[in-house]
């Protein structure tokens, strides 16, 4: 199975403050995703990213979050002002087959970034 | 996009097989019926999938129904490390985002 590391496993910031959740995949994957799941509750989708452009945001993803792939390698999700409503465990994902559409792909989860605003 | 209902939770002894059914009345022809789990709070993990086959891998096979309306992932021989949330996911759009809902919380016992 393919690896994907995410950093930090844990950060704890202040409310208000900016934090950038960084996901390091195989290279060469078109899409992306991001994926959030709030202790105690269902793992919620927030956006895919394809070939270095947001394909699909849900309402979640407000104009407080940003995403990138600033180096061709990492993708990196970004919460420009944090609130406590953003504490939660943040995955990113991406299929299985480099290069490959979705529909008859599964996808890989990173082990999630676990996010505590205070 | 095709919903989907599971169980809330169910208990499986270990070395036995585990049964997990998922309905979904409403799938449409091109949508696959997907399987993840959640093993307590770490990145869901991918199982297997199908659209009209039943499919079978090292973890786990997939019955579904000749009328895709509804599918069953059996675990052949459960172990207490299979102890998760277990998750059918048949609404993948286009872009293949993966819309999760409560899953099945399964729990092996000895």
């Amino acid at each position: 199975e393919p690896e994907v590391t995410q950093t930090p496993s844990h950060q704890v910031t202040q409310m208000g403050q900016e934090v950038i959740l960084r996901c390091v995949p195989i290279s060469n994957h078109l899409y992306f995703y991001w994926y959030r799941q709030i202790l105690g509750q269902k793992v919620e989708f927030l956006v895919s990213f394809y070939n270095n452009e947001i394909s699909e945001k849900s309402e979640i993803f407000d104009d407080q979050f940003s995403v990138e792939r600033p180096d061709g390698s990492n993708f990196t999700l970004k919460i420009r002002s944090t609130k406590l409503e953003d504490s939660a465990m943040y995955f990113c994902a991406y299929p299985g087959l480099a290069g490959a559409g979705p529909g008859d792909n599964e996808q890989f989860f990173g082990p999630g970034t676990r996010l505590t605003v205070l | 996009d095709a919903k989907t209902t599971q169980p809330t939770s169910m208990d499986c002894a270990e070395g036995r097989a585990a049964n997990l059914p998922c309905n979904h009345s409403t799938i449409s022809g091109n949508e696959y019926v997907y399987w993840y789990r959640q093993i307590h709070s770490q990145g869901p993990q991918y199982i297997i999938h199908g659209l009209k086959n039943n499919e079978t891998n090292e973890m786990a096979s997939l019955i579904i129904t000749e009328d895709r309306k509804s599918s069953t992932l059996i675990l052949p021989h459960a172990t207490l490390r299979d102890t998760a949330v277990y998750y059918c996911i048949v609404n993948m759009d286009s872009w293949g985002k993966l819309q999760f809902g409560a899953g099945t919380q399964v729990v092996v016992t000895p």
